[in-house]
């Protein structure tokens, strides 16, 4: 069965330091892969997601993530923190197997140190 | 606006009463879905809609009940609540099952005494 991880419950980064938020999937099929962001109090929100065209995938806000087949993993990158990127970041694997349902990640809440 | 809206944001109730959470979608998307939220344990889906009258059960199913009887509503029934049901509820929509972005609402905040 398909299962995501979510390396890390709280990451805390400084202003200004790089994001690296860590998600590694099972699948023994080609995955789709997303990361949906929640601001508080808030609905999520697509972030970006690779669907088997250039493994490196640009999202809103400076985020960006790669797709490793090899590490079977999804890291969401971006290069200098803001404030305002404060939230819980949902990593997410689509499949075949899974009946084309989102498994969810359990999520990681970014705070930002300023 | 394109927006999914949730109704009641907020609900406190005791156990074995009735409720209905609304969800509505002005996007005309066939697909829609509820979530529920808990700490450590990320969403998990309850339901699913393919379509007008067209349901299906998620992985926690159980103690809820839904209808799609239009495109726009997906209401979430709980016959009788439990205090195991206290969560945060999601509703979503999308063009498609999942490939395409999925849009969420605002989230209704349960308590179950």
């Amino acid at each position: 069965a398909q299962s995501v991880t979510q390396l890390g419950s709280h990451v805390s980064v400084s202003e200004g330091a790089l994001v690296l938020l860590r998600c590694n999937y099972s699948s023994s099929v080609p995955p789709y892969l997303f990361w949906y962001v929640q601001y508080p109090n808030q609905g999520l929100q697509l972030l970006l997601k690779y669907t088997s065209a250039a493994t490196l995938v640009k999202g809103i806000n400076g985020f960006e993530a790669e797709f490793k087949k090899s590490e079977t993993s999804f890291h969401l990158t971006k290069p200098s923190a803001h404030m305002s990127d404060a939230a819980e970041y949902f990593c997410a694997v689509l499949t075949v197997d899974s009946n084309y349902q989102l498994i969810w990640g359990a999520g990681t809440k970014l705070i930002i140190k300023p | 606006e394109a927006q999914v809206t949730q109704n009641p944001r907020y609900l406190i109730t005791v156990t074995g009463k009735k409720l209905t959470v609304t969800c509505s979608q002005n996007m005309n998307h066939e697909y829609m879905s509820w979530y529920r939220q808990d700490p450590g344990l990320g969403l998990r889906q309850i339901y699913y809609s393919m379509n007008v009258e067209v349901t299906d059960k998620g992985d926690v199913p159980e103690g809820y009940k839904v209808s799609r009887k239009e495109k726009r509503n997906f209401p979430l029934i709980l016959e009788s609540p439990s205090p195991n049901q206290t969560s945060l509820y999601f509703c979503a929509s999308g063009r498609d099952r999942a490939y395409n972005e999925q849009f969420f609402g605002p989230g209704t905040r349960l308590t179950v005494l």
